[in-house]
């Protein structure tokens, strides 16, 4: 069975402090791809990143950064610098190959970043 | 280009009475997928179509619940005699299967309100 947790249910931060989202995950398959996905107060599912398994190298785009770890089945989501505007519920899913490749989710972590 | 387009934006229902939801994925993209968003239980696989092939509905919560997909393209989820606990977020996906790793673009989703 796959499994996504995410541990921290609320964070609350200051701007500009940085804040690091956990996400762990479960699954017995060896190709499975991890996602991260943005839902602000608007309602829509925004895409962040995609990372395969067999990819371990740590990703940074712009102010988020990434830190994916097989070792301890970990997928983390840094925000750096954080702004007002990255206030949102934030999703880790997991997905594997084949199948209908449906994503499974983890209940989501709500920011909150304070002026 | 448009994006996954959902309707009603918002439904408000009384305990019993049948809803249908609509939802009109990224043109061209094959797979299409729903999730229900509801309070405590996180993102919720409920069923995917792609293409001809017979739809994966394991994620259906009960025989009440049922999509079609008519011409490979608009998609409809209907809930029967709804209940107060079906009061949730209905989130669409669509995905490009020529594509690898297939990631899905989500809608704005419909907020279901059963009274």
């Amino acid at each position: 069975a796959q499994k996504v947790t995410q541990a921290q249910t609320e964070i609350s931060v200051v701007e500009k402090e940085d804040v690091t989202l956990d996400c762990v995950y479960e699954t017995r398959d060896t190709t499975y791809y991890l996602f991260w996905y943005k839902q602000p107060p608007s309602g829509e599912l925004v895409f962040l990143i995609r990372r395969n398994s067999f990819d371990e190298q740590n990703e940074i785009s712009g102010r988020y950064s990434w830190n994916f770890q097989k070792s301890t089945s970990s997928f983390n989501f840094t925000i750096t610098a954080s702004q007002v505007v990255d206030s949102a519920v934030y999703f880790c899913a997991l997905r594997t190959q084949g199948g209908s490749e449906k994503l499974v989710f983890g209940k989501g972590t709500k920011l909150t970043v304070n002026p | 280009g448009a994006g996954v387009s959902q309707s009603p934006s918002n439904k408000v229902t009384e305990k019993g009475k049948d809803v249908e939801l609509r939802c009109d994925p990224i043109s061209g993209h094959t797979a299409l997928y729903w999730y229900r968003q509801s309070l405590g239980q996180g993102l919720e696989f409920l069923i995917y179509f792609q293409g001809n092939s017979a739809p994966d509905k394991s994620g259906l919560p009960s025989d009440r619940f049922s999509a079609e997909r008519t011409g490979g393209s608009v998609s409809t989820l209907t809930i029967q005699r709804t209940q107060q606990e079906d009061s949730a977020v209905y989130l669409c996906a669509s995905s490009l299967t020529r594509a690898r790793p297939l990631d899905q673009y989500f809608g704005p989703g419909t907020r279901l309100l059963v009274l």
